[in-house]
């Protein structure tokens, strides 16, 4: 069964340190999403990306945070200088369409500022 | 008002009963409604999707929908200690062809044997 793939599944990081967190979406989708969880909290929206371009993204993504579709089949997430409120579960989905559409997850990059 | 609202929980049942969780959305434009269960540590994982009110079955789970009331519930039949769970709702908000899948904040579900 086709599925969302992410690598790194953990990743420690020096605070100011440059991070990519690399997500491998499911072959005929066409959205792609980044999302993170903070330990205890809900599921919150970061990006949203289409036709190789931002779509959407939330207050949360600032300039520190980048997305590139770099070939065919990955989707990465850039967090260029990272602080120790970055902690948390990077979660990449992707989903066929857009409206009326399942997003599927992957299994998360755990991202651990220190 | 939020988007998505749920009942945090915990939500305790012990094993074969019905669990009941229940999810109210903000937008009455939606048109898509997605439970996802989530294990501690782990991802999402998509459980059901309705479109339609009423009610959708899919084995132990049941989905119900009423759009004129903005609610969306989710029951699982026979619970079982595995189901023990996070559940999240999940509705798509948007317009113009970009829908984000917006989430709510989970409900906690205990299964006790």
């Amino acid at each position: 069964e086709p599925e969302v793939t992410q690598t790194p599944s953990h990743q420690v990081t020096q605070m100011g340190q440059e991070v990519i967190l690399r997500c491998v979406p499911i072959s005929n989708h066409l959205y792609f999403y980044w999302y993170r969880q903070i330990l205890g909290q809900k599921v919150e929206f970061l990006v949203s990306f289409y036709n190789n371009e931002i779509s959407e993204k939330s207050e949360i993504f600032d300039d520190q945070f980048s997305v590139e579709r770099p070939d065919g089949s990955n989707f990465t997430l850039k967090i260029r200088s990272t602080k120790l409120e970055d902690s948390a579960m990077y979660f990449c989905a992707s989903s066929e369409l857009s409206m009326n559409t399942e997003a599927f997850f992957g299994q998360g990059t755990r991202l651990t500022v220190v | 008002q939020k988007e998505v609202e749920q009942n945090s929980g915990p939500l305790s049942v012990p094993e074969g009963a019905i669990a009941s969780l229940n999810c109210t959305y903000s937008d009455r434009g939606s048109q898509s409604f997605f439970w996802y269960r989530q294990y501690s540590g782990k991802s999402p994982e998509l459980i059901m999707s309705i479109y339609s009110n009423g009610d959708k079955e899919d084995g132990r789970f049941t989905a119900q929908l009423n759009k004129a009331s903005q609610y969306v519930s989710l029951l699982i039949r026979d619970s079982q200690p595995s189901d023990s769970a996070t559940y999240l709702c999940a509705v798509p908000r948007g317009s113009g062809g970009s829908y984000i899948p917006t989430f709510g904040r989970g409900t906690s579900l205990i299964v006790h044997p």
